[in-house]
């Protein structure tokens, strides 16, 4: 059974300072892995895809990386910004399943 | 940008009501998810949905859940009794093929009382 960790589960960081946020996996047989933001009480914005056969994906100041392997993905956000702040969450499908698994998040906080 | 646009953004139900939660997918995308969140939890997933009919389901989806897609727009999760414990945000998502990136809505914000 697929589990997914995220942590730390919150960080406060000031403005301009760039992140590296972590989530690890325990079945490395994926298709995929999604990165997605949740603002309060709001749904989820997916961010970056990055495909088991990708090392990297990036999209504008955000960079995911893969290692199947190891079960770890990061996502490095550069010179973050007070309207960074939200809940950071990874998800991966289950193994032979449609089905996402979610990690519990990291509630990012970048303070001006 | 296409966006799954859910309605309604909160519903407050008495327990044991029937609720229906509506979901407009992302035209041409054919796989329907239904996720929920309940407060400070993980999201965990209910149901996938593809070729009108459900293809897997998750031990939460009892025999009180069901979806259909009543008018090949709309999809829609029933809950047939509401309980307590399914106050939850409701997230509807779909992917353009099987194990893509999954797009959700905003989400219903259900509050069981």
């Amino acid at each position: 059974k697929q589990e997914v960790t995220q942590i730390p589960a919150a960080l406060s960081v000031p403005e301009g300072e760039n992140l590296v946020l972590n989530c690890s996996f325990t079945d490395s047989a994926i298709y995929n892995l999604q990165w997605f933001r949740q603002d309060p009480g709001k749904g989820l914005t997916s961010l970056l895809l990055i495909q088991s056969s990708q090392r990297e994906q990036t999209s504008g100041r955000l960079n995911a990386s893969l290692d199947k392997s190891s079960g770890r993905s990061t996502l490095y956000i550069a010179a973050s910004q007070p309207g960074d702040s939200a809940t950071y969450l990874c998800a991966v499908p289950q193994g032979g399943s449609e089905k996402l698994v979610f990690g519990k998040g990291m509630k990012l906080t970048v303070n001006p | 940008e296409p966006e799954v646009t859910q309605t309604p953004s909160h519903q407050v139900t008495q327990m044991g009501q029937e609720v229906i939660l509506r979901c407009v997918p992302i035209s041409n995308h054919l796989y329907f998810y239904w996720y929920r969140q309940i407060l400070g939890q993980k999201v965990e997933f209910l149901v996938s949905f593809y070729n009108n009919e459900i293809s897997e389901k998750s031990e939460i989806f009892d025999d009180q859940f069901s979806v259909e897609r009543p008018d090949g727009s709309n999809f829609t999760l029933k809950i047939r009794s509401t309980k307590l414990e399914d106050s939850a945000m409701y997230f509807c998502a779909t992917g353009g093929a099987r194990n893509t990136e999954a797009f959700f809505g905003q989400g219903t914000r259900l509050t069981v009382v």
